[in-house]
């Protein structure tokens, strides 16, 4: 079964809007991570939460991390059309892989 | 640029036949992942190997396998290919065995086609 499933399937916004992407998760987690993936190409890594931190920032990306309700939410303020792309959220344990769930397309239009 | 290396970029092969996919990992991580992703499944943990052990299973059907090399290169092996094989491959390297407990670097994919 998939670990860590993102809410919405699919996200369309105007540039400048802010996008929120959500994922849950079933078990007890290390840390979780986000990833994006650009139309057909590698995952580039964005950013990891720690289970024992609540919030993170780097640049645009906001994440937050609840894990007493095992969820996490992904923030991007002020998106822009490069920001077109999917977005993955993978559990992140010791000794075990990475493990991806669906992803949330994101589509930002000018 | 991940580091890692991934060839070939896209193979078409025939139903039937056997394909190696190649993955090179970045400079200094030991462990190295397989993944596959088709539009139905998602991303699907394949296979890990660390240090040229294999060390967890994921999806990874009985026609597939796989090894890590001395030099840590890697290869993926499909065999007796089904059209449902089609799908992207990526493989993603970290630096040590304790899974992903930072970033995972992920190469660019080799596009397979099975026709």
């Amino acid at each position: 079964s998939q670990q860590g499933e993102e809410d919405p399937q699919a996200l369309s916004i105007q540039e400048g809007e802010n996008a929120t992407m959500n994922c849950s998760y079933k078990t007890s987690i290390n840390n979780l991570q986000w990833y994006r993936q650009n139309s057909g190409r590698g995952l580039v890594h964005l950013i990891l939460i720690r289970s024992n931190e609540r919030e993170k920032h780097s640049g645009r990306l906001r994440v937050t991390l609840d894990t007493s309700k095992k969820s996490s939410s992904l923030l991007i303020t002020a998106s822009r059309a490069a920001d077109t792309a999917s977005y993955f959220c993978a559990k992140g344990q010791a000794g075990t892989a990475l493990i991806f769930g669906k992803g949330t397309t994101l589509s930002v239009s000018s | 640029d991940s580091g890692v290396t991934q060839t070939p970029k896209h193979l078409i092969t025939a139903t039937g036949q056997r394909v190696t996919l190649r993955c090179s990992p970045r400079s200094g991580d030991l462990s190295v992942y397989w993944y596959q992703q088709s539009l139905d499944q998602g991303l699907q943990f394949l296979i890990h190997y660390y240090n040229g052990e294999e060390r967890a299973k994921g999806n990874i059907l009985e026609r597939f396998s796989a090894q890590q090399f001395p030099d840590l290169h890697s290869e993926l092996n499909l065999s007796s290919l089904e059209l449902g094989d089609s799908a992207l491959y990526f493989c993603a390297s970290s630096v040590g065995d304790r899974g992903f407990s930072t970033e995972a670097f992920f190469g660019q994919g080799t596009r397979l086609t099975v026709v």
